[in-house]
């Protein structure tokens, strides 16, 4: 069964402090892993694909990386508006949808 | 160009009542999918339509579910006798093609008293 376990549940950052996180995920025959940022009241907002181990993909102060097990969304100096909620999800081999974390809610304090 | 667009954007209805839900796909996608996000709850996959072919329903909670896509583009999820575990957010998202990034919508908030 397809599984997606995101750490922490929730990060307060000082602005320009960097910091990771974590999404580990169990899944038959991996497509793709995929991050979102979503704000409140807002539908998730696609940030990156990742398709195999050792994939990176970067974007502004965003940066994630792939392994057999896990993603890591590194973010650089983060700034308040990076504050949001931050999903991840899985698509298998055998599934047509998404299979999402919980996510991890990150605040950014000026 | 435009995104994917849901209506209405919040409907409280009554227990036991029918109600349906719009999905406006980005032009040009062929997939479109239906999710449900529930408090303190990741989204939840509900249905799936692939072009002309028959939908992957393996999501749908119950048989007061059902989905409709016409003519390849708008979406209707229709909920009938709905119960207060209905209560949701349901996203809709659409891509070019089963295996490509997904974008959503922002939902239609659901609240039945």
């Amino acid at each position: 069964e397809d599984q997606v376990t995101q750490s922490p549940e929730a990060l307060r950052l000082q602005e320009g402090e960097s910091s990771s996180l974590n999404c580990s995920y169990t899944v038959s025959g991996l497509r793709g892993l995929f991050w979102y940022r979503q704000d409140p009241g807002k539908g998730p907002e696609f940030l990156f694909t990742l398709y195999s181990a050792g994939e990176e993909k970067e974007k502004e102060r965003l940066k994630a990386t792939l392994t057999k097990k896990e993603s890591f969304l590194h973010i650089t100096a983060p700034k308040p508006e990076d504050s949001a909620t931050y999903l991840c999800a899985v698509q298998g081999r055998r599934a047509n949808n998404l299979f999402f974390g919980t996510g991890t809610r990150l605040t950014v304090i000026p | 160009g435009a995104g994917v667009s849901q209506s209405p954007s919040n409907k409280v209805t009554e227990k036991g009542k029918d109600v349906e839900l719009r999905c406006d796909p980005i032009s040009g996608h062929t997939a479109l999918y239906w999710y449900r996000q529930s408090l303190g709850q990741g989204l939840e996959f509900l249905i799936y339509f692939q072009g002309n072919s028959a939908p992957d329903k393996s999501g749908l909670p119950s048989d007061r579910f059902s989905a409709e896509r016409t003519g390849g583009s708008v979406s209707t999820l229709t909920i009938q006798r709905t119960q207060q575990e209905d209560s949701a957010v349901y996203l809709c998202a659409s891509s070019v093609q089963g295996n490509q990034p997904q974008h959503f919508g922002d939902g239609t908030r659901l609240s039945i008293l």
